[in-house]
């Protein structure tokens, strides 16, 4: 029940296209869906995140479209860029229990071709 | 504002041989994370700490892992004896309180165990 399951695990697309990744959770007590970013060699970054009380949140390209009934959040990047290239892991917590526990799921490496 | 600092980048050793990490987050941050982050997965919380007391260590592998936060700053973590499952880049986190997915990560260090 304290997984995240992430998909797809590589994604190839165009400069200028859309980049959806998908995620699904079973804890219905998680209350908070960031997604994060990871170049090589470095940590993960906080890309945008959100709660349950939204369907969506849009952050310039970023969207994340939260489907509570269905237990699944998706990332879409729109007009992807090369430098988007990096892998993308989503992540549930609850933060109302005492502890801001993040479970991520697999990650998503995405690469956007030029 | 200087973010989480980790130390060593890189260190290779052989199994059955200790290491240690250490992690320096950021100033004024009360909660600390350790997450083990194996190839081509996600991050895995190893343990957390709320100022200088131990929130959640229920993934920490404890008769060979043991990890310190003195002072409630910065912190270490032993690994002692390795094994060569215990190959993977360990990430240090943390965030200004224990109630948000917000976390800010150190660039992490990479084991290598032969």
């Amino acid at each position: 029940q304290q997984q995240v399951k992430q998909s797809p695990q590589s994604l190839i697309v165009q400069k200028g296209g859309i980049s959806i990744i998908n995620c699904a959770y079973e804890n219905t007590a998680f209350d908070y869906f960031p997604w994060y970013q990871q170049f090589p060699g470095k940590g993960p970054a906080l890309l945008i995140a959100i709660r349950p009380d939204v369907s969506e949140k849009k952050e310039g390209r970023f969207t994340i479209s939260f489907n509570k009934s269905a237990k699944q959040f998706s990332l879409h990047i729109m007009d992807s860029q090369p430098g988007d290239s990096a892998t993308y892991f989503c992540a549930a917590s609850r933060e109302s229990s005492n502890t801001g526990k993040l479970i991520f799921g697999q990650g998503t490496t995405l690469q956007v071709k030029p | 504002e200087a973010g989480v600092a980790q130390s060593p980048r890189y260190k290779i050793i052989e199994k059955r041989q200790s290491v240690a990490f250490w992690c320096n987050p950021i100033s004024g941050h009360a909660t600390l994370y350790w997450y083990q982050q194996i190839l081509g997965q996600g991050p895995k919380l190893l343990i957390q700490f709320q100022n200088n007391g131990v929130v959640d260590d229920s993934q920490l592998p404890k008769d060979r892992f043991s990890a310190e936060r003195l002072k409630g700053v910065d912190s270490t973590l032993k690994i002692q004896p390795a094994k060569l499952e215990d190959s993977a880049v360990y990430l240090c986190a943390s965030s200004l309180v224990w109630d948000t997915g917000e976390l800010f990560f150190g660039e992490g260090s990479r084991l290598t165990v032969l």
